[in-house]
């Protein structure tokens, strides 16, 4: 079975970091794009950040861009977005993500994490 | 960037047939596939839709998708609608430079 747990979510206060973490399970890791998604409270999805299978090629949201940044271990296969500089508008339920692709392309969401929550806030 | 819009809410009741738009605004919407996922209330996204019209295994075919260049428009009808139904639908696509898009989502009241 396809599994994807995030972890290290919590409360951060503005300007402070926080490094999410997704453990991956019952497929191979290393041959999967892989996303982080978010959803602030009451609010729809975002996207937040893609990367590529071996890491060489990363993509992010103009929000985040030079804030956050997406990285694997394909040996632990393990996610990570580490968050620094955090604003309010970061408080979020972020999504940890497998990515469907179409050729070269990354296409959207396979199968979803359970989520993990950030809250920014003094 | 383009950007995606769907209505705010829908409603129809158990045992009808009831169709969700998407809107492109810029660009055409068979240029690039779109997605869409179903969001439970309290609970993570599931995706329903892939490549326009797609069934990962495990949805059941009551869930089609469809483009039309017309109204430059994606939909997702969902046919014997079921309680179970009722959720959050997103729609979503990307754009040339491989950015995800994501509609605001409608919310689906089966009554």
């Amino acid at each position: 079975e396809v599994q994807l747990v995030e972890s290290g979510g919590g409360l951060v206060q503005p300007g402070g970091s926080l490094r999410l973490s997704c453990a991956a399970s019952g497929f191979t890791f290393s041959s999967y794009w892989m996303s982080w998604v978010r959803q602030a409270p009451g609010k729809g999805l975002e996207w937040v950040a893609n990367i590529k299978q071996d890491g060489s090629e990363k993509y992010y949201v103009d929000s985040v861009k030079g804030r956050f940044t997406i990285s694997r271990d394909n040996a632990k296969n393990s996610l990570y977005l580490q968050m620094n500089s955090l604003r309010a508008e970061d408080t979020a339920v972020y999504y940890c993500a497998s990515i469907t692709i179409f050729g070269v392309v990354p296409l959207g969401v396979d199968v979803w994490g359970q989520g993990t929550t950030v809250t920014v806030s003094s | 960037n383009f950007m995606l819009t769907q209505p705010h809410s829908v409603s129809e009741s158990p045992g009808k047939t009831v169709t969700i738009s998407c809107t492109r605004s810029s660009g055409s919407i068979a240029s690039n596939y779109v997605q869409w996922y179903q969001q439970r209330p309290g609970s993570a996204p599931t995706t329903v839709i892939y490549e326009d019209n797609q069934r990962p295994s495990g949805v059941p075919d009551r869930f089609s998708g469809s483009i039309d260049s017309s109204s430059n428009s994606a939909s997702l009808t969902i046919s014997g609608l079921k309680t179970e139904d009722e959720a959050d639908y997103y729609c979503q696509s990307y754009d040339s430079s491989v950015n995800w898009v994501f509609g605001g989502g409608t919310k689906l009241t089966v009554l």
